[in-house]
């Protein structure tokens, strides 16, 4: 069974550019999230899909973050205009359902902003 | 705000030696999971505990859960250079909320 594919694994910007991340969840996974993890620290939830619509996006900075799930599958996180505050890693997860069972998580996009 | 707190924040012991990670929540839960991060990778899930359960085990792992302490104890038996990692606890009825995790470094 395939995993949870992220890209691009590395991603340098400046500050004030824009950035997107690419996710293709565990296939039948209906509920899909994007976590923030600043070096040191545990994932922050940003946003919660399930299937295409959104559960909770309570933690996303709305004025520069944006997600979006298509078709109910894939996702893509995007910031813009970038801050170096927003360095960390965007990591993906899928899970069956929203009922807090197992999470199943990609490997992660680093983001370094200059 | 996180929802689990590890202790300690980090832990370093000889290969062969238990590991034990305690967490510790603030509101009542319905499980409490446990994840492994190696470094530069994602997060692995360990284990669940329901909250009508006092122990679980899985191969050298083991996992209380107190809620009337709302507290949570990962042991790892036997350590070995391969579990050095960061492990988390996470609690959530319908978004997982982790903690900041404990980083454990197995020496040779």
């Amino acid at each position: 069974e395939a995993g949870v594919a992220q890209s691009p694994r590395y991603k340098i910007i400046e500050k004030r550019q824009s950035v997107a991340f690419w996710c293709n969840p565990i296939s039948g996974h209906a509920t899909l999230y994007w976590y923030q993890q600043i070096l040191g620290q545990g994932p922050k939830l940003l946003i919660q899909f399930q299937n295409n619509g959104v559960v909770d996006d309570s933690q996303l900075p709305k004025d520069r973050f944006s997600a979006e799930r298509l078709k109910g599958v894939d996702s893509t996180l995007k910031i813009q205009p970038a801050k170096l505050e927003d360095s960390a890693v965007y990591l993906c997860a899928s899970s069956f359902n929203r009922q807090t069972g197992e999470l199943f998580f990609g490997e992660g996009s680093r983001l370094t902003v200059l | 705000s996180q929802q689990g707190e590890e202790d300690p924040q980090a832990l370093s012991i000889q290969e062969g030696e238990n590991a034990t990670m305690n967490c510790s929540y603030k509101t009542s839960i319905n499980n409490l999971q446990w994840y492994r991060q190696n470094s530069g990778r994602g997060l692995v899930h360990l284990i669940l505990i329901r909250s009508n359960e006092r122990e679980k085990h899985s191969g050298r792992l083991r996992v209380t859960l107190d809620t009337s302490k709302k507290s949570s104890s990962l042991l790892i038996t036997a350590s070995r250079a391969a579990d050095t990692a960061s492990y988390f606890c996470a609690t959530g009825a319908q978004k997982l909320v982790f903690g900041q995790g404990t980083r454990l470094t197995i020496n040779p």
